[in-house]
């Protein structure tokens, strides 16, 4: 089955600069990948997605990279600020599935 | 807020007790998900159903049961089974497979 791996698992960054979170797939199948936010007792929300028919999706500060020949998406925040700090979860979907494959989360620190 | 009505948001389960654990949406999804979330985990998908009077075991299904006998709704029950109950469940809906979720704001189950 689908395996998704994502690092780092906790990050700190000073208030104004950029944060990567990146996450590794198995299944060359896979052809959906979403990125939600969680602050600490709320639910997950989502913030970018991206298909594997695009390589790169941006969104304000927020950017979504995908490099399906080895497998990996990666999402930048730049000008990073307080308001920024949750967990990040990358998610795995594929087509003819209802099964979404999240990621441990990275734990986003912005220090002012 | 959101679409996703998740009630209580806090529950306590004595031992050898059912409880049941509410899902509303009206977003008119045909999609709709159970998660559960251990702390600083991330989350392991219990049940799913495609479709009403359909649903289907996820990757953690033992010690739980769910019905979906109407569209907007999908309850969860926790049963005496589930040896560790303790967690924080998300109960989410998409249009179909493979399209973004949409969450509800969550319940906390703790054990007396």
């Amino acid at each position: 089955g689908e395996n998704v791996e994502q690092h780092p698992s906790t990050l700190s960054v000073q208030e104004g600069d950029s944060a990567v979170i990146k996450c590794t797939y198995s299944d060359s199948a896979s052809n959906y990948f979403p990125w939600y936010k969680q602050e600490l007792g709320k639910r997950p929300q989502l913030i970018i997605d991206i298909r594997s028919n695009v390589g790169e999706k941006k969104d304000q500060r927020i950017a979504v990279t995908l490099n399906k020949t080895a497998k990996h998406f990666s999402l930048h925040i730049t000008e990073t600020q307080p308001e920024d700090s949750a967990v990040y979860f990358c998610v795995v979907g594929s087509s003819g599935t209802y099964k979404y494959i999240f990621g441990t989360g990275t734990r986003l620190k912005v220090l002012a | 807020d959101g679409g996703i009505t998740q009630s209580p948001k806090y529950l306590f389960r004595k031992e050898g007790q059912n409880v049941t654990l509410s899902c509303e949406q009206n977003l008119n999804h045909d999609a709709m998900y159970w998660y559960r979330q251990d702390p600083g985990q991330g989350l392991r998908l219990i049940y799913y159903s495609q479709i009403v009077n359909d649903f289907q075991k996820g990757d953690i299904a033992e010690g739980y049961s769910v019905s979906r006998e109407k569209k907007e709704s999908f309850p969860l029950t926790v049963t005496s089974a589930q040896k560790n109950p303790t967690a924080f469940y998300l109960c989410a809906s998409s249009m179909t497979g493979n399209e973004k979720l949409f969450f509800g704001s969550g319940t906390q189950l703790s054990v007396l």
